[in-house]
């Protein structure tokens, strides 16, 4: 077991464009999460997952932002037509459902640059 | 408003030095967690809270969850230069709600 896997790790790109972020869980978790931290800032909830199924979204998340599970494994988050507000670290974490005191485990982020 | 204050936001101590960190809220918690961040890593769960009042140790560090599950502190005893990172709170809110976090206490212990 090679923990929550995330790519890429850093990734700059020009205000408009659209990103894709990927996140490998620790294979036997069953719930995925995101997460967005910036600066001097806790991680803050995005969406996460219950096998392929989107359980909940955060009302801060705009329409730009997706996220996709598809088969209860991996999972990506797009972003659509970046702005420079979109800057900060995206943290993926998985943990498994039913374990008592669910226990997240967190992937080491993709930090993004929006230019 | 912050479900979660932590305080203090910035703590540098000189190795040796005992120091308390604080987690408050006017939420009632089902549990909280402490985690440890690393720059330009993410965090790294260290203890779980779950019954008011509850005292966990973590060879120098102890955790206590408030009785009313509101609050929570983290002390370290002689800190040691390798303590140094961002110390987290999260919390589960009656429901199961996915963690929310405090917006850490960002430790530095010099040599």
């Amino acid at each position: 077991d090679t923990g929550v896997s995330q790519d890429p790790r850093h990734k700059i790109t020009k205000r408009g464009q659209n990103v894709t972020f990927r996140c490998d869980p620790i294979s036997e978790h069953n719930r995925l999460y995101w997460y967005r931290q910036t600066l001097g800032q806790g991680p803050e909830f995005l969406t996460y997952f219950q096998n392929e199924a989107q359980l909940e979204k955060s009302r801060l998340l705009s329409d730009r932002f997706s996220a996709e599970r598809p088969k209860g494994s991996f999972s990506t988050l797009e972003i659509q037509r970046t702005e420079q507000g979109d800057s900060a670290m995206y943290l993926c974490a998985s943990s498994l459902l039913g374990a008592t005191n669910e226990k997240l485990f967190f992937g080491s982020g993709t930090q993004l640059s929006v230019l | 408003t912050q479900l979660l204050e932590q305080s203090p936001q910035f703590l540098s101590i000189q190795e040796g030095e005992n120091l308390t960190v604080y987690c408050n809220s006017s939420s009632v918690f089902s549990s909280l967690q402490w985690y440890r961040q690393e720059p330009g890593e993410g965090p790294v769960l260290l203890v779980t809270v779950v019954t008011g009042g509850e005292v966990k140790k973590l060879k120098r560090l102890t955790f206590q969850f408030g009785d009313a599950r509101k609050d929570s502190s983290l002390h370290i005893t002689a800190a040691q230069p390798g303590d140094t990172g961002l110390y987290l709170c999260a919390g589960v809110r009656l429901g199961n709600t996915p963690l929310v976090f405090g917006k850490g206490t960002r430790l530095s212990v010099i040599a």
